[in-house]
């Protein structure tokens, strides 16, 4: 049970240039979430998914999508990288019957510059 | 919408002793409260958290506090050891609207031995 993995672990991008990161759980959670991490500035939420198929936006949205095809897979796409996108990325997931617990992966570190 | 504030955002305290996180909340209808611990380089992990018909939970050396009156919750940490050196989060959340979770800006806390 590896839990939630994220790949890749570090990535630097030009301004302008788009990626998708990668987020997969083997937990058969339904929900998942996307998060940015900046130095003192606590962990806020840009995208979650109650369930295959069903996307909602968190607090920080813009200029990132988001898609869930599948249960364990939940990539997060970056459009038009912006220096201002610089930050740890986290995927969540969690159980359905209890979303407020939930499980982290190591994280993606991004810069863009 | 909830605002968490964490206090201090840097804590060193000699190995044995006590340690004391602070947070506030905003929404008097947030109604959960869980506190996250974040070793270097992992993602955040669960670690106690506790609901608002509760006034105190203790889980060994840790243990977290309500006031509902004065919208503040507080983690303590009894008889520090160096592995509990490491980033700790609160948060709050709503159970009747499930998923998201509003984190403070994170203390990092050094045990020193």
């Amino acid at each position: 049970n590896a839990g939630v993995t994220q790949t890749p672990k570090f990535r630097i991008l030009k301004i302008g240039q788009s990626m998708t990161l990668q987020c997969t759980q083997d937990m058969n959670h339904n929900y998942m979430y996307w998060y940015r991490q900046d130095p003192g500035m606590g962990l806020k939420l840009i995208y979650y998914s109650v369930g295959a198929g069903i996307t909602d936006k968190g607090e920080v949205p813009n200029g990132y999508n988001v898609s869930r095809s599948t249960t364990e897979d939940f990539p997060l796409r970056l459009e038009l990288a912006a220096p201002s996108q610089t930050s740890v990325y986290f995927c969540a997931s969690s159980y359905s019957s209890r979303p407020y617990e939930q499980y982290f992966g190591p994280g993606t570190r991004l810069t863009v510059t | 919408g909830e605002n968490v504030e964490q206090h201090p955002s840097t804590l060193s305290v000699q190995e044995g002793d006590s340690a004391v996180i602070k947070c506030t909340y905003s929404d008097s209808a947030s109604n959960y409260f869980p506190w996250y611990k974040q070793e270097l380089g992992k993602g955040p992990q669960l670690i106690i958290d506790i609901r608002s018909n509760v006034g105190e939970k203790k889980d060994q050396r840790i243990a977290v506090t309500l006031n509902k009156t004065a919208k503040h919750f507080s983690l303590h940490i009894t008889e520090t050891q160096p592995e509990d050196s490491a980033v700790y989060f609160c948060a709050a959340s709503n159970l009747e609207y499930g998923n998201k979770l509003v984190f403070g800006a994170g203390t990092i806390l050094r045990v020193k031995s």
